[in-house]
């Protein structure tokens, strides 16, 4: 199966620093690249994607930048806050064109008062 | 956005026991609905695509005859564990996609946390 590689695992920022969490994908066919952040007990909840026709798309604090010829892509959240701590997900469709995702193996991010 | 719905959001069963999990798409219809479990500290794996009046669709690994599936309706779509066993023990979550323009995104519920004594 394609895989979504993403770094790091964890992720410790002090408050108004910027948290960076990198993926890499395989299948040059992806054509969504999604970011979810999840909280312990809860479902995931979509925090921004973007197609691979734009190299960025920034969303308030959140930042996707996206490298095709690499086939990478990284989020940046500025000014990071507590209230981010989270599990962040990368994901990219197994089929393009479907909703059918893969998930990358999620980072833990903690920022710290 | 649009909201999915699971119930329960957490149960405790016996082992040996079956299990239905329900997930509803509350304000929009879909046609297809994805089923996941997660373990701590784990990604999501993906089970299994629902799609209202056929079969499911599996993941490779994923006992069909364990896990059953049933899209009866375009917001609704029911997860059975039979015959659970601790090992069963994960959290469940379901995925829906909006009929209606290709916007690639998916709407996740909050998860049904299933223990398995």
């Amino acid at each position: 199966q394609q895989q979504v590689k993403q770094s790091p695992q964890s992720l410790i920022v002090q408050k108004g620093g910027i948290s960076i969490i990198n993926c890499a994908y395989e299948n040059t066919a992806f054509d969504y690249f999604p970011w979810y952040q999840q909280f312990p007990g809860k479902g995931p909840a979509l925090l921004i994607a973007i197609r691979p026709d734009v190299s960025e798309k920034k969303e308030g604090r959140f930042t996707i930048s996206f490298n095709k010829s690499a086939k990478q892509f990284s989020l940046h959240i500025m000014d990071s806050q507590p209230g981010d701590s989270a599990t962040y997900f990368c994901a990219a469709p197994a089929t393009s064109g479907t909703y059918k995702y893969i998930f990358g193996t999620g980072t833990r991010l903690k920022v710290l008062a | 956005g649009a909201v999915v719905s699971q119930h329960p959001s957490w149960v405790i069963c016996k082992s040996g026991t079956s299990v239905k999990i329900e997930c509803r798409s509350l304000d929009f219809q879909a046609t297809t609905m994805f089923w996941y479990r997660q373990f701590p500290k784990q990604s999501l794996m993906l089970m299994a695509t629902s799609n209202e009046g056929s079969k499911a669709t599996y993941e490779q690994g994923v006992e069909k005859d364990k896990f059953l599936i049933n899209h009866a309706s375009l917001t609704l779509s029911t997860l059975t564990v039979t015959s659970a066993h601790p090992e069963d023990s994960s959290f469940y979550i379901c995925s829906a996609r909006q009929l209606g323009p290709n916007t690639g995104e998916l709407f996740f519920g909050e998860g049904s946390r299933l223990t398995v004594l």
